[in-house]
């Protein structure tokens, strides 16, 4: 089993860049794809990266996903920040034993 | 489009038994993999359990294990979730998801919410 950690909370104002991050603390961050879900509250998760960096259809370019795995580390870098962006986020990978998915624990964007 | 409804949710007592759907649209439902994620009150993301397209492999999280059964009807377009001696932590929106094949889910149901209280 692994963990995926990600900082409680980030916050910036509109128009800039942040990044969160996702850290997994055994196993290699590159054996399996990680995806970024986005939840706004009262609503349900949905997908704006998978498979590390590839952007669903519908989701801005504004998104985007890296690994780097001098740090065991995924990313989610959102720039150019609306309002509309202030959400949830949950960082996911596979595992082959169980929990089948582990997630992380959930970063609050807040957009000031 | 792909549409996933869950429905089942409500009130409970400890001990007793409870089962979710999850009514799927907009795709070939026999075709894919299908979770149930949950969340309790003000926490993160937990998996819960796995079916693959055809029902023939389940999984589950070791918290539910043994008491949890997760099944399909393909012809009825339908996933469920079978909940037995149902705990307080039990208590959380459960959501389900299709399997993107990556890994990862791609939709998600807005998630029905289970409450295990006396």
């Amino acid at each position: 089993k692994f963990m995926l950690t990600q900082p409680h909370s980030v916050s910036e104002s509109p128009g800039k860049t942040v990044t969160i991050s996702c850290t997994r603390n055994s196993g290699s961050i590159a054996s399996n794809y990680v995806q970024w879900y986005q939840q706004r509250p009262g609503s349900a998760p949905t997908t704006v990266i998978y498979e590390d960096n590839q952007r669903p259809s519908g989701v801005p370019d504004r998104f985007s996903g890296s690994i780097d795995s001098s740090s065991n580390s995924a990313s989610l870098t959102i720039s150019g920040l609306k309002t509309e962006d202030e959400a949830h986020y949950y960082c996911q990978s596979y595992a082959n034993t169980n929990p089948n998915w582990v997630f992380g624990g959930g970063t609050k964007l807040t957009v000031l | 489009q792909v549409h996933l409804v869950e429905s089942g949710g409500g009130v409970v007592q400890p001990g007793r038994s409870l089962r979710l759907s999850c009514a799927a649209s907009g795709f070939i439902f026999s075709s894919y993999g299908m979770h149930w994620v949950r969340q309790a009150p003000g926490k993160g993301l937990e998996w819960v359990a796995v079916i693959w397209y055809d029902g023939t492999n389940k999984h589950y999280a070791d918290s539910v294990k043994g008491r949890f059964t997760i099944s399909r009807d393909n012809s009825k377009n339908t996933l469920y979730l079978q909940m037995n001696s149902l705990r307080d932590e039990d208590t959380a929106v459960y959501h389900c998801a299709r399997d993107g094949g990556y890994d990862g889910g791609d939709y998600w149901g807005q998630g029905t919410l289970v409450t295990v209280s006396s």
